[in-house]
């Protein structure tokens, strides 16, 4: 099956940084999605990016399809994007890469 | 507004008893997932469905089922519950090749 590698698995951050984390995964997929799970457990839909970029607010996503890989930017952190983010592939069925756990220090 | 709700945030449960995990989506979704997530291994999906009544299998379905008698409502059952199956059991649900709306998860505990 798709192998979906996530970088940094860890990262800490001082409020105000940017950051981008990234996502490669071994195979065409249909779709990727960017979640954020927070310190409660839920996890919450970030960005549906099969390709392309995508934009809200303080978060893009770039995803460049041909290449596996897809970019995750943090700009100006706040201590609320603290959590696990995760990218998601679809070939025949979802697979999640093991996150990357983003810390922001006040 | 998608919303996606769960049965239950915490249980509590005995090796060898049966266990119900249902969830409810709300937005008329046709595709619904089931997934467990644990420290060091990710989400993993282990069952998931396209339409009422079908079921196809995720990485691990071994000591699972699942039932899907409403469009609205999937449930995953666990037969008879075992230690190993202490975890979070997250639910999701998408429109065909749309994004996946989470659930709050149901931390499961067996003793």
């Amino acid at each position: 099956g798709i192998q979906v590698e996530q970088s940094p698995p860890d990262l800490i951050l001082q409020e105000g940084a940017n950051s981008t984390l990234r996502c490669n995964f071994s195979d065409s997929v249909n779709n990727l999605q960017w979640f954020h799970q927070n310190p409660w457990g839920q996890l919450i839909n970030l960005f549906y990016i099969p390709s392309g970029t995508k934009q809200n607010g303080r978060l893009s996503a770039t995803t460049v399809a041909t290449e596996r890989y897809s970019l995750l930017y943090i700009s100006s952190s706040q201590t609320t994007d603290s959590g696990v983010y995760f990218c998601a592939v679809e070939d025949n069925d979802m697979r999640f890469g093991a996150g990357t756990r983003l810390t922001v220090k006040p | 507004d998608v919303k996606v709700t769960q049965s239950s945030r915490y249980l509590v449960k005995r090796t060898g008893e049966k266990v119900f995990l249902e969830c409810v989506q709300d937005m008329d979704h046709e595709n619904m997932f089931w997934y467990r997530q644990d420290p060091g291994l990710g989400l993993r999906l282990i069952y998931f469905s396209y339409d009422v009544k079908m079921k196809e299998k995720g990485d691990i379905p071994e000591g699972y089922s699942v039932s899907r008698e409403k469009k609205e409502r999937f449930s995953l059952i666990l037969e008879s519950a075992s230690t190993n199956q202490t975890s979070m059991y997250l639910c999701a649900s998408s429109l065909w090749e749309a994004e996946q709306y989470f659930g709050p998860g149901t931390r499961l505990t067996v003793t």
